[in-house]
Protein backbone atom coordinates (compact mmCIF):
# COMPACT_ATOMS: atom_id res chain seq x y z
CA UNK A 1 0.00 0.00 0.00
CA UNK A 2 1.17 3.45 -0.19
CA UNK A 3 2.23 6.00 2.60
CA UNK A 4 3.34 9.26 2.47
CA UNK A 5 5.43 11.08 4.96
CA UNK A 6 6.01 14.12 5.69
CA UNK A 7 8.48 16.37 8.84
CA UNK A 8 8.72 18.47 10.44
CA UNK A 9 5.34 18.07 12.14
CA UNK A 10 5.28 21.42 13.25
CA UNK A 11 7.95 24.64 13.05
CA UNK A 12 8.45 28.19 14.36
CA UNK A 13 10.67 29.45 12.35
CA UNK A 14 11.62 33.88 12.61
CA UNK A 15 11.00 36.09 9.58
CA UNK A 16 13.84 35.88 7.54
CA UNK A 17 14.71 32.54 7.87
CA UNK A 18 15.23 29.80 5.29
CA UNK A 19 12.55 27.18 4.97
CA UNK A 20 12.84 23.27 4.18
CA UNK A 21 9.89 21.22 4.16
CA UNK A 22 10.05 17.58 2.97
CA UNK A 23 7.38 15.15 1.44
CA UNK A 24 8.15 11.69 0.81
CA UNK A 25 5.86 9.18 -0.88
CA UNK A 26 6.15 5.14 -0.73
CA UNK A 27 4.49 2.07 -2.67
CA UNK A 28 4.06 3.82 -5.85
CA UNK A 29 6.12 5.07 -9.31
CA UNK A 30 5.69 8.20 -11.11
CA UNK A 31 2.91 9.75 -8.78
CA UNK A 32 2.14 13.74 -9.42
CA UNK A 33 2.86 15.51 -6.20
CA UNK A 34 1.16 18.49 -4.86
CA UNK A 35 2.23 21.43 -2.41
CA UNK A 36 -1.19 23.10 -0.91
CA UNK A 37 -1.25 25.74 1.81
CA UNK A 38 -4.20 26.27 4.07
CA UNK A 39 -4.68 29.25 6.16
CA UNK A 40 -6.76 29.39 9.55
CA UNK A 41 -10.40 28.40 8.23
CA UNK A 42 -9.78 28.43 4.97
CA UNK A 43 -9.42 26.28 2.50
CA UNK A 44 -6.63 24.51 0.41
CA UNK A 45 -4.41 26.55 -1.90
CA UNK A 46 -2.23 25.15 -4.84
CA UNK A 47 0.75 25.93 -4.69
CA UNK A 48 3.05 23.79 -6.93
CA UNK A 49 2.71 20.33 -8.94
CA UNK A 50 4.49 17.82 -10.40
CA UNK A 51 4.03 15.23 -12.88
CA UNK A 52 7.53 13.71 -12.95
CA UNK A 53 11.36 14.47 -11.66
CA UNK A 54 12.65 18.17 -12.03
CA UNK A 55 8.96 19.23 -13.75
CA UNK A 56 7.43 21.91 -11.37
CA UNK A 57 4.72 24.15 -11.87
CA UNK A 58 3.84 27.08 -9.66
CA UNK A 59 0.18 28.25 -9.31
CA UNK A 60 0.85 31.09 -7.24
CA UNK A 61 3.66 33.83 -7.37
CA UNK A 62 4.81 34.00 -4.20
CA UNK A 63 7.58 33.56 -1.47
CA UNK A 64 8.28 29.97 -1.97
CA UNK A 65 9.60 27.37 -4.22
CA UNK A 66 9.62 23.44 -4.66
CA UNK A 67 12.05 20.93 -6.41
CA UNK A 68 11.50 17.07 -7.03
CA UNK A 69 14.97 15.73 -6.72
CA UNK A 70 13.92 11.71 -7.28
CA UNK A 71 10.36 10.46 -7.92
CA UNK A 72 9.23 10.08 -4.48
CA UNK A 73 10.43 13.15 -3.17
CA UNK A 74 9.28 16.68 -3.17
CA UNK A 75 10.52 19.83 -1.52
CA UNK A 76 9.25 23.01 -0.23
CA UNK A 77 11.55 26.10 0.23
CA UNK A 78 12.19 29.61 0.90
CA UNK A 79 15.01 31.47 1.46
CA UNK A 80 13.61 33.94 3.72
CA UNK A 81 10.13 33.68 5.22
CA UNK A 82 7.15 36.29 6.08
CA UNK A 83 5.15 36.54 8.27
CA UNK A 84 2.69 35.34 5.53
CA UNK A 85 3.81 32.21 5.08
CA UNK A 86 2.33 30.88 8.35
CA UNK A 87 0.12 27.98 7.18
CA UNK A 88 -0.75 24.54 7.47
CA UNK A 89 1.16 22.68 4.70
CA UNK A 90 0.00 19.52 2.90
CA UNK A 91 1.89 17.26 0.39
CA UNK A 92 0.01 15.14 -1.81
CA UNK A 93 -0.03 12.82 -4.18
CA UNK A 94 -2.17 10.98 -6.96
CA UNK A 95 -1.74 8.60 -9.98
CA UNK A 96 -0.26 9.88 -12.91
CA UNK A 97 -3.49 8.53 -15.00
CA UNK A 98 -6.76 8.69 -13.53
CA UNK A 99 -9.34 11.00 -11.37
CA UNK A 100 -6.98 12.78 -9.67
CA UNK A 101 -7.57 11.33 -6.50
CA UNK A 102 -5.27 12.96 -3.94
CA UNK A 103 -4.29 11.22 -1.00
CA UNK A 104 -2.40 14.21 1.51
CA UNK A 105 0.21 13.84 4.25
CA UNK A 106 -0.29 14.12 7.25
CA UNK A 107 0.79 18.04 7.02
CA UNK A 108 3.32 20.61 8.40
CA UNK A 109 2.06 23.77 10.85
CA UNK A 110 4.36 26.20 10.02
CA UNK A 111 4.71 29.57 12.14
CA UNK A 112 6.77 32.72 11.42
CA UNK A 113 7.26 35.07 14.11
CA UNK B 1 -12.55 30.17 -13.89
CA UNK B 2 -14.34 27.56 -11.74
CA UNK B 3 -15.55 28.40 -8.30
CA UNK B 4 -17.13 26.00 -5.55
CA UNK B 5 -19.49 26.69 -3.42
CA UNK B 6 -20.10 25.15 0.22
CA UNK B 7 -22.14 26.42 2.81
CA UNK B 8 -19.47 28.12 5.52
CA UNK B 9 -21.73 27.78 8.52
CA UNK B 10 -21.30 25.07 10.89
CA UNK B 11 -23.71 22.49 9.99
CA UNK B 12 -25.22 20.90 13.75
CA UNK B 13 -27.36 18.12 13.65
CA UNK B 14 -28.12 15.37 16.70
CA UNK B 15 -27.19 11.99 16.39
CA UNK B 16 -29.04 9.33 14.19
CA UNK B 17 -30.22 12.01 11.60
CA UNK B 18 -29.08 12.75 8.34
CA UNK B 19 -26.46 15.05 7.61
CA UNK B 20 -26.84 16.64 3.86
CA UNK B 21 -24.28 19.13 2.58
CA UNK B 22 -24.48 21.12 -0.38
CA UNK B 23 -21.55 21.76 -2.95
CA UNK B 24 -22.45 24.09 -5.62
CA UNK B 25 -20.00 25.10 -8.79
CA UNK B 26 -20.32 28.60 -11.03
CA UNK B 27 -18.85 27.44 -14.25
CA UNK B 28 -18.68 24.37 -16.49
CA UNK B 29 -19.34 21.22 -15.48
CA UNK B 30 -16.55 19.23 -14.03
CA UNK B 31 -15.78 15.32 -15.41
CA UNK B 32 -15.74 14.73 -11.56
CA UNK B 33 -16.42 15.40 -8.22
CA UNK B 34 -14.88 13.84 -5.12
CA UNK B 35 -15.80 14.16 -1.64
CA UNK B 36 -13.30 14.85 1.20
CA UNK B 37 -13.47 14.47 5.21
CA UNK B 38 -10.74 16.65 7.22
CA UNK B 39 -10.33 16.49 11.19
CA UNK B 40 -8.72 19.09 12.53
CA UNK B 41 -5.08 19.96 12.24
CA UNK B 42 -5.13 16.56 9.67
CA UNK B 43 -4.75 16.07 5.46
CA UNK B 44 -8.03 15.60 4.02
CA UNK B 45 -8.79 12.03 3.80
CA UNK B 46 -10.66 10.91 0.20
CA UNK B 47 -14.45 9.76 0.68
CA UNK B 48 -15.94 9.41 -2.86
CA UNK B 49 -15.84 10.30 -6.25
CA UNK B 50 -18.95 10.28 -8.42
CA UNK B 51 -18.78 10.92 -12.59
CA UNK B 52 -20.79 13.34 -14.32
CA UNK B 53 -22.76 10.75 -15.95
CA UNK B 54 -23.61 9.22 -12.46
CA UNK B 55 -26.58 10.23 -10.49
CA UNK B 56 -25.59 8.79 -7.46
CA UNK B 57 -22.93 7.16 -4.96
CA UNK B 58 -22.83 5.35 -2.21
CA UNK B 59 -20.68 3.94 0.67
CA UNK B 60 -21.96 2.46 3.46
CA UNK B 61 -23.50 5.40 5.22
CA UNK B 62 -22.50 8.14 2.41
CA UNK B 63 -24.56 9.19 -0.56
CA UNK B 64 -23.67 11.31 -3.12
CA UNK B 65 -25.42 13.09 -5.68
CA UNK B 66 -24.28 14.65 -8.63
CA UNK B 67 -27.04 17.10 -10.78
CA UNK B 68 -25.07 18.57 -13.54
CA UNK B 69 -28.47 20.92 -14.50
CA UNK B 70 -28.00 22.47 -11.07
CA UNK B 71 -24.46 22.71 -10.83
CA UNK B 72 -24.64 21.00 -7.23
CA UNK B 73 -23.88 18.02 -5.55
CA UNK B 74 -25.19 16.90 -2.29
CA UNK B 75 -23.49 14.57 0.31
CA UNK B 76 -25.46 13.06 2.66
CA UNK B 77 -24.53 10.99 5.95
CA UNK B 78 -27.15 8.64 7.22
CA UNK B 79 -27.57 7.61 10.67
CA UNK B 80 -24.99 10.34 11.69
CA UNK B 81 -23.07 10.02 14.91
CA UNK B 82 -20.70 12.04 16.88
CA UNK B 83 -17.43 10.28 15.11
CA UNK B 84 -18.55 11.64 11.73
CA UNK B 85 -18.06 15.35 13.07
CA UNK B 86 -15.30 16.83 10.75
CA UNK B 87 -14.89 19.33 7.88
CA UNK B 88 -15.99 17.79 4.63
CA UNK B 89 -14.73 19.62 1.45
CA UNK B 90 -15.96 19.12 -2.05
CA UNK B 91 -13.09 19.21 -4.84
CA UNK B 92 -13.59 19.39 -8.71
CA UNK B 93 -10.88 19.12 -11.45
CA UNK B 94 -10.52 22.02 -13.14
CA UNK B 95 -10.52 20.57 -16.99
CA UNK B 96 -6.75 20.48 -17.57
CA UNK B 97 -4.60 17.60 -16.56
CA UNK B 98 -3.79 16.72 -12.11
CA UNK B 99 -5.51 19.23 -10.72
CA UNK B 100 -8.04 19.79 -8.51
CA UNK B 101 -10.19 22.83 -7.32
CA UNK B 102 -11.00 22.40 -3.83
CA UNK B 103 -13.98 24.31 -1.82
CA UNK B 104 -13.43 25.62 1.81
CA UNK B 105 -15.36 23.07 3.19
CA UNK B 106 -18.09 22.77 5.76
CA UNK B 107 -18.25 22.07 9.32
CA UNK B 108 -20.42 19.01 10.48
CA UNK B 109 -20.70 18.54 14.30
CA UNK B 110 -22.93 15.87 15.58
CA UNK B 111 -24.55 16.03 18.88
CA UNK B 112 -24.47 13.07 20.94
Amino acid sequence: SQTIHQWPATLVQPVGSPLSLECTVEGTSNPNLYWYRQAAGRGLQLLFYSVGIGQISSEVPQNLSASRPQDRQFILSSKKLLLSDSGFYLCAWSLALGTDTQYFGPGTRLTVL
Amino acid sequence: SQKIEQNSEALNIQEGKTATLTCNYTNYSPAYLQWYRQDPGRGPVFLLLIRENEKEKRKERLKVTFDTTLKQSLFHITASQPADSATYLCALDRGATNKLIFGTGTLLAVQP
